[in-house]
C-alpha cells in the first residue's frame, strides 16, 4: 500500500525559506509514471494546490505561488521536496504531499498525513 | 483560474437522511474533471469521487457524484454517523483549484 510522509521544520522565520520533504513508501516514485504534488491548508481554512512534479523532474506550479516555489524529486531516495521562499505569516499552514495519476490534470490520492508549518519570529 | 463555489456552507442533517452538496464552477470544467473529498478533523482529505461520478476504491455506494459543465453535486443517500465531516470539491480541468468546503453537521 502506497504511503506518503511529510517531514521538515515545524517553525520557520519570516523572510526565510520553508523546506519540506515527502518520502514515498510501498512503491517506487519512478517505476510508475505518476505525478506527485503539494497542497496546503491554513488553519481553519480551505485547500490550496501548490505545485506538482513528474518523476522525470518536470514541474507545474500554482501561478499565484510560482515566483516563490521550487519542487524537486530525488528518485534515489524515493522522495520529492518543496521549497517556498520569502515566507510570511500567510504561509502558515498544514502542508500535504499527495500522488496524482499518470497525467498532470488529476485528482489527489493518496495523501500524506500532513505537517504543520508555522511562520513566526 | 476556475473558482469553485460550494453550497451550502453548512448543512445540518440527521443520520439516515439524504444529503445533497453543490459545487458550482466559474467556467465550464473540461471533461467533467471534478473530484470530491471528505475531511475529518486532524486528518488529511480522503478522495471520494473523481471524474465527477466515479467512486474511488473502497468508497461506499451511498456516495454518488453527478453533474457536468459548471454544476456538480455530491449526494449521500443515507447518512451514517461517520459521514459528518467537511467536504471539498476540486477541479482539474485546468490548474487545480478547490472549493471552500461544506461542513456537514449533525442536527
Amino acid at each position: 500500500q502506497l504511503q506518503l510522509q511529510e517531514s521538515g521544520p515545524g517553525l520557520v522565520k519570516p523572510s526565510e525559506t520553508l523546506s519540506l520533504t515527502c518520502t514515498v513508501s510501498g512503491g517506487s516514485i519512478s517505476s510508475s509514471s505518476y505525478y506527485w504534488g503539494w497542497i496546503r491548508q491554513p488553519p481553519g481554512k480551505g485547500l490550496e494546490w501548490i505545485g506538482s512534479i513528474y518523476y522525470s523532474g518536470s514541474t507545474y506550479y500554482n501561478p499565484s505561488l510560482k515566483s516563490r516555489v521550487t519542487i524537486s524529486v530525488d528518485t534515489s531516495k524515493n522522495q520529492f521536496s518543496l521549497k517556498l521562499s520569502s515566507v510570511t505569516a500567510a504561509d502558515t499552514a498544514v502542508y500535504y504531499c499527495a500522488r496524482l495519476r499518470w497525467e498532470l490534470l488529476s485528482w489527489f490520492d493518496p495523501w500524506g498525513q500532513g505537517t504543520l508549518v508555522t511562520v513566526s519570529s | 483560474e476556475i473558482v469553485l463555489t460550494q453550497s451550502p456552507a453548512t448543512l445540518s442533517l440527521s443520520p439516515g437522511e439524504r444529503a445533497t452538496l453543490s459545487c458550482g464552477a466559474s467556467q465550464s470544467v473540461s471533461s467533467s474533471y471534478l473530484a470530491w473529498y471528505q475531511q475529518k478533523p486532524g486528518l488529511a482529505p480522503r478522495l471520494l469521487i473523481y471524474d465527477a461520478s466515479s467512486r474511488a476504491t473502497g468508497i461506499p455506494d451511498r456516495f454518488s457524484g453527478s453533474g457536468s459543465g459548471t454544476d456538480f453535486t455530491l449526494t449521500i443517500s443515507r447518512l451514517e454517523p461517520e459521514d459528518f465531516a467537511v467536504y471539498y470539491c476540486q477541479q482539474y480541468g485546468s490548474s487545480p483549484t478547490f472549493g471552500q468546503g461544506t461542513r456537514l453537521e449533525i442536527k
